[in-house]
């Protein structure tokens, strides 16, 4: 009931294209979902993150779309670009300042 | 957000040795997270840290391994006992401040 489960292990998608990574959790009580970006040899970075009250949140290029009833949020990358290339995490977290369950992660890569 | 600083970057030892790595906060925090991220894997929750108690670690995690201080609201360490090959991996602290924010990690490896 912990888990968080996070698909597509790897993704490979053309510049401008728009990259999906699906993520799944079975716990009702999580309330935050967050969004973090890896790049080799750096520490995860918060990309974005979405309560549940909220089906979709938007910052800048990314978006954040979130299926309660589902038990599914998902994350698009608009206009995709060869930076945006890393791993991609999504989380889930109950109650406050928690700990954190992370799913698998995305191996995104963007091709000029 | 939160800034983490932690040290050492990354570190390379001998098996049977021990390593503290260090984690500093720019604010006070009550909690704060250790994880640990082998090689191509996800990240691993190892303990939660409250200042002024004992830590509390996940399954498959003991203090024996993996010793936690946290002497004050800004400052936490991390020791990796008696380390193997088995112990290469990534170490990052992390605090929920504004959103969830995580140190640059410590890349051990052991050899």
């Amino acid at each position: 009931q912990q888990q968080v489960k996070q698909s597509p292990q790897s993704l490979i998608v053309q510049k401008g294209g728009i990259p999906i990574i699906n993520c799944a959790y079975e716990n009702t009580a999580f309330d935050y979902f967050p969004w973090y970006q890896q790049f080799p040899g750096k520490g995860p970075a918060l990309l974005i993150a979405i309560r549940p009250d909220v089906s979709e949140k938007k910052e800048g290029r990314f978006t954040i779309s979130f299926n309660k009833s589902a038990k599914q949020f998902s994350l698009h990358i608009m206009d995709s670009q060869p930076g945006d290339s890393a791993t991609y995490f999504c989380a889930a977290s109950m109650g406050g300042a928690q700990k954190l369950v992370f799913g698998q992660g995305t191996r995104l890569t963007i091709n000029p | 957000s939160a800034v983490i600083s932690q040290k050492p970057s990354r570190d390379i030892c001998q098996r049977g040795t021990s390593l503290t790595i260090q984690c500093q906060v720019d604010s006070q925090v009550t909690m704060m997270f250790w994880y640990r991220q082998q090689p191509g894997q996800s990240l691993t929750l190892i303990a939660t840290a409250n200042q002024g108690s004992e830590a509390t670690y996940e399954s498959g995690f003991v203090i024996d391994k993996f010793p936690i201080s946290r002497p004050n609201l800004t400052f936490s360490t991390l020791t990796v006992s008696n380390m193997s090959p088995e112990d290469s991996s990534i170490y990052l602290c992390s605090v929920g401040v504004g959103g969830y924010t995580f140190g640059s990690g410590t890349r051990l490896t052991v050899v």
